[in-house]
């Protein structure tokens, strides 16, 4: 049974527009939720996360929102970039629980210039 | 700083035949883990451990045998390959989750084919 769900395995939009990843999640006792991205060939990368406590969270060009009631989150990107080119994924965990991450499929991203 | 570093980063056995992954990490962490990656399934947990001595089961650990001896190692061992074990694998590790916030860590990742 997969607990966390990224429906969309692929996303292709223009150098500066929006970008939206989406993240479905089954498991409401998960209470930290967090974003990687991932180049080929390399390990992926925290980008950001964002507590249960809070429902939006912001670091520059990203922004993570949090839907509890919905079991869904986003990651907005804006202004895309083509260095934003990459695999996208979701994960979440339970504070309590030795942080073991759940991850979904992941979305790869395209940016065209 | 090296962060989170797998040896080998490629291998490819034959099945039947056995291998050892190693991970290590320099920053001190208690916790580390086991992923694979397999297309359209996204990182799924094999192994992990909250400290040195500690080994418990992810998701996915039939196959698979892992040792903590040192707090900075962890290791990944395949007995016996099989082709199903052809995937990319990553070893993470992180601080205690204190507090819910959990930033794991991850390796370059080690692409493994099993023939």
């Amino acid at each position: 049974d997969q607990q966390v769900k990224q429906n969309s395995p692929s996303l292709s939009v223009q150098e500066g527009r929006i970008s939206i990843l989406n993240c479905d999640y089954t498991n409401s006792m998960f209470d930290y939720f967090l974003w990687y991205k991932k180049y080929p060939a390399e390990g992926p990368t925290f980008l950001i996360s964002i507590s249960s406590i809070k429902d939006k969270n912001e670091d520059g060009r990203f922004t993570v929102f949090l839907n509890k009631s919905a079991k869904h989150l986003s990651l907005h990107i804006v202004p895309s970039q083509p260095g934003d080119s990459a695999v996208y994924f979701c994960a979440a965990s339970r504070s309590s629980n030795t942080g073991k991450l759940i991850f979904g499929q992941g979305t790869t991203l395209q940016v065209k210039p | 700083n090296a962060g989170v570093t797998q040896t080998p980063k490629f291998r490819v056995l034959k099945t039947g035949q056995s291998m050892t992954l190693l991970c290590a990490q320099d920053m001190n962490h208690e916790y580390m883990y086991w992923y694979r990656q397999d297309p359209g399934m996204g990182l799924r947990l094999i192994h992990y451990s909250v400290g040195e001595g500690t080994t418990a089961k992810g998701e996915v650990p039939d196959g698979y045998n892992v040792s903590r001896l040192k707090k900075q190692n962890f290791l990944l061992g395949l007995e016996s390959a099989a082709p199903s074990q052809t995937s990319v694998y990553f070893c993470a590790s992180s601080p205690p989750a204190r507090g819910g916030n959990t930033e794991a860590f991850f390796g370059q990742g080690t692409r493994l084919t099993v023939v």
